[in-house]
């Protein structure tokens, strides 16, 4: 049973330039979190899926940022016109249904420095 | 709105105690656990819910206090894998899944 994955692991980009993360899940979960973690803070929550449904966005969340979950499997989060404030670690969780709530199991991370 | 956690670090020799702590100003449904070695993921310690159970996993255990909005982690006999920093996320109500995370904190056991 392997765990929740992301590619890529580091990033390094260039203020104005896209960027693209992808997340693979735990195989059938059918709940896809966003998070995203800046040094000495706990994950931020970005947006979230069921399925291939986006039901939930932060407030925080500005329009350069988009999600994709095509198909429920894998995901992708797209930053656009990155600037130095979006350096960070982009977190990817997966879960299941539970009979009252979720775990979350977390993958290692993107890392992304925008210079 | 994220919850608060104490203390922000801790530093412990083998075998001592520690507790943790997680406060909110909104009532909670579950609180979950987890903890982060540098440069890892968060990896999943345990979930409470509302009703005050206590949980354990190993010598790491947590209550639920829902009249305080707050529940405690209990670090007991500590050993060195323990070092990490520990952070809870809130879910305020059932169905809601997000979790909103403290600032964590930060433990080192040293032998």
């Amino acid at each position: 049973d392997t765990g929740v994955s992301q590619n890529p692991r580091h990033k390094i980009t260039k203020r104005g330039q896209n960027v693209t993360f992808r997340c693979d899940p735990i195989s059938e979960h059918n709940r896809l979190y966003w998070y995203r973690q800046t040094l000495g803070q706990g994950p931020e929550f970005l947006t979230y899926f069921q399925n291939e449904a986006q039901l939930e966005k932060s407030r925080l969340l500005s329009d350069r940022f988009s999600a994709e979950r095509p198909k429920g499997s894998f995901s992708t989060l797209e930053i656009q016109r990155t600037e130095q404030g979006d350096s960070a670690m982009y977190l990817c969780a997966s879960s299941s249904d539970g009979v009252s709530t979720d775990t979350q199991y977390f993958g290692p991370g993107t890392r992304l420095t925008v210079l | 709105q994220q919850p608060v956690q104490s203390p922000q670090a801790v530093i412990l020799r083998e075998g001592e105690d520690a507790v943790i702590n997680c406060s909110s100003s909104k009532a909670l449904y579950s609180v979950h656990w987890y903890r982060q070695k540098h440069g890892e993921a968060p990896v999943f310690l345990m979930i409470l819910l509302k009703g005050g159970e206590q949980k354990g996993h190993e010598k790491i255990s947590a209550s639920f206090n829902e009249k305080k909005q707050q529940s405690s982690l209990y670090l007991t006999a500590s050993q060195l894998s323990y070092s990490g920093t520990y952070f809870c996320g809130t879910e305020i109500s059932s169905g809601d899944y997000k979790l909103s995370f403290g600032a964590g904190t930060t433990v080192t056991v040293r032998a």
